[in-house]
């Protein structure tokens, strides 16, 4: 059964921080890995999408890595912006009508 | 881009009654919709995969009479939460497939 983690479940950093935020998952029989933002009471909005066969995608500020043999994922975020405090979700599509959550972890970026 | 809508955004209602959202596809038709629970502090939990023109599938654990689905067209899937209980507050998210999910805005209920 797959299982997703994320650790740690909750940051607080100074602005202007470079960070990342981790991911794990059980099994590597993934079709992509996808990372979400969650911000207070709204629903999702994605932020990075990485094929199996890819190993990182890029967007701005962001940068998401996926080692698939090891099921792990991370979520680079550089010169960190209280604008980027949110909840950010990783989740894993194991197969193609099956999306998987992670935990998610609580950032908070301090002026 | 995919958009997926999501109505009502907030809704309040008694316990007893029964409640009904809409979820959407608004440019591309979706014949397989999703439709997730999130507790506060929690992550989103897969309740059932919606058909267009079939039952829909739901994961263990959730009550087919309870929350009844229907995927009447293939840019529409409704999910009816009936006589609705306190317990059954949360947010209630959709997405619809089209290559990959795209989630909807999600719709919170607060039963009172």
């Amino acid at each position: 059964k797959q299982e997703v983690t994320q650790i740690p479940a909750a940051l607080s950093v100074p602005e202007g921080e470079n960070l990342v935020l981790n991911c794990s998952f059980t099994d590597s029989a993934i079709y992509n890995l996808q990372w979400f933002r969650q911000d207070p009471g709204k629903g999702l909005t994605s932020l990075l999408l990485i094929q199996s066969s890819q190993r990182e995608q890029t967007s701005g500020r962001l940068n998401a890595s996926l080692d698939k043999s090891s099921g792990r994922s991370t979520l680079y975020i550089a010169a960190s912006q209280p604008g980027d405090s949110a909840t950010y979700l990783c989740a894993v599509t194991p197969s193609y009508d099956k999306v998987i959550f992670g935990p998610g972890t609580s950032l908070s970026v301090i002026p | 881009g995919a958009v997926v809508s999501q109505h009502p955004s907030r809704v309040i209602c008694k316990s007893g009654t029964s409640v009904k959202i809409e979820c959407r596809s608004l440019d591309f038709q979706a014949t397989t919709m999703f439709w997730y629970r999130q507790f506060p502090k929690q992550s989103l939990m897969l309740m059932a995969t919606s058909n267009e023109g079939s039952k829909a599938t739901y994961e263990q654990g959730v009550e087919k009479d309870k929350f009844l689905i229907n995927h009447a067209s293939l840019t529409l899937s409704t999910l009816t939460v009936t006589s609705a209980h306190p317990e059954d507050s949360s947010f209630y998210i959709c997405s619809a497939r089209w290559h990959e999910q795209y989630f909807g805005p999600g719709t919170r209920l607060t039963v009172t």
